[in-house]
């Protein structure tokens, strides 16, 4: 029940496409999701997060959609860029606890130029 | 001025050897982290600790001892080191337990 779900292990998307990354979750407890971007070398940094009381926050390109019904949400990049090209985790957790984050598996994402 | 730093960035040792990794926020904050991340990306924690005192430790070896001398830094010690112990390894500090981490460039442990 602590699991967080992410798929899809990796992706190609041709510049310009819309990747999706999707995050599934069985806890309901769960009240932050955030996104988190790895490039390579460097540590994860945070991109956005959003809490279950929206389904959909956007931050420039970067859009989390959240499904609470489905105990789901989705990262979408639009106007994907190469410099995109990264490991994207998703995570969740209940704020306000001593209540440490849980990590989905990480996509690694390509943007071809 | 790097918000967590974390020395060295690379390592390169024998097994049975021991290393240590040292980290240091300034931020101010009250919480540290230390994550393996594995040849699959995967990110595991390992310990969490706030105001210097541990908080979470997962299913480690007791190999791995982290002190934490004060609430800026926090370092990993590594006893014995097995081939297994291969990964990089992250530092992370966060203002509280959920709230946004920030990590280090992570250190890169090879074991021979």
């Amino acid at each position: 029940q602590q699991q967080v779900k992410q798929s899809p292990q990796s992706l190609i998307v041709q510049k310009g496409g819309i990747p999706i990354i999707n995050c599934a979750y069985e806890n309901t407890a769960f009240d932050y999701f955030p996104w988190y971007q790895q490039f390579p070398g460097k540590g994860p940094a945070l991109l956005i997060a959003i809490r279950p009381d929206v389904s959909e926050k956007k931050e420039g390109r970067f859009t989390i959609s959240f499904n609470k019904s489905a105990k789901q949400f989705s990262l979408h990049i639009m106007d994907s860029q190469p410099g995109d090209s990264a490991t994207y985790f998703c995570a969740a957790s209940i704020m306000d606890s001593n209540y440490q984050l849980i990590w989905g598996a990480g996509t690694k994402l390509i943007i071809k130029p | 001025d790097t918000a967590v730093s974390q020395t060295p960035k690379y390592l390169v040792t024998q097994m049975g050897n021991d290393k240590s990794i040292k980290c240091e926020q300034n931020l101010g904050h009250d919480t540290m982290y230390w994550y393996k991340q594995d040849s699959k990306k995967f990110l595991k924690i390992m310990f969490s600790y706030n105001n210097k005192e541990l908080i979470i430790n997962e299913t480690v070896p007791n190999r791995f001892s982290p002190k934490s001398p004060d609430k800026a830094h926090l370092n990993l010690h590594i006893n014995s080191l097995e081939l297994g112990d291969s990964a990089v390894y992250f530092c992370a500090s966060s203002q509280d337990y959920t709230g946004e981490l920030f990590f280090g460039e992570g250190s890169r442990l090879t074991v021979l």
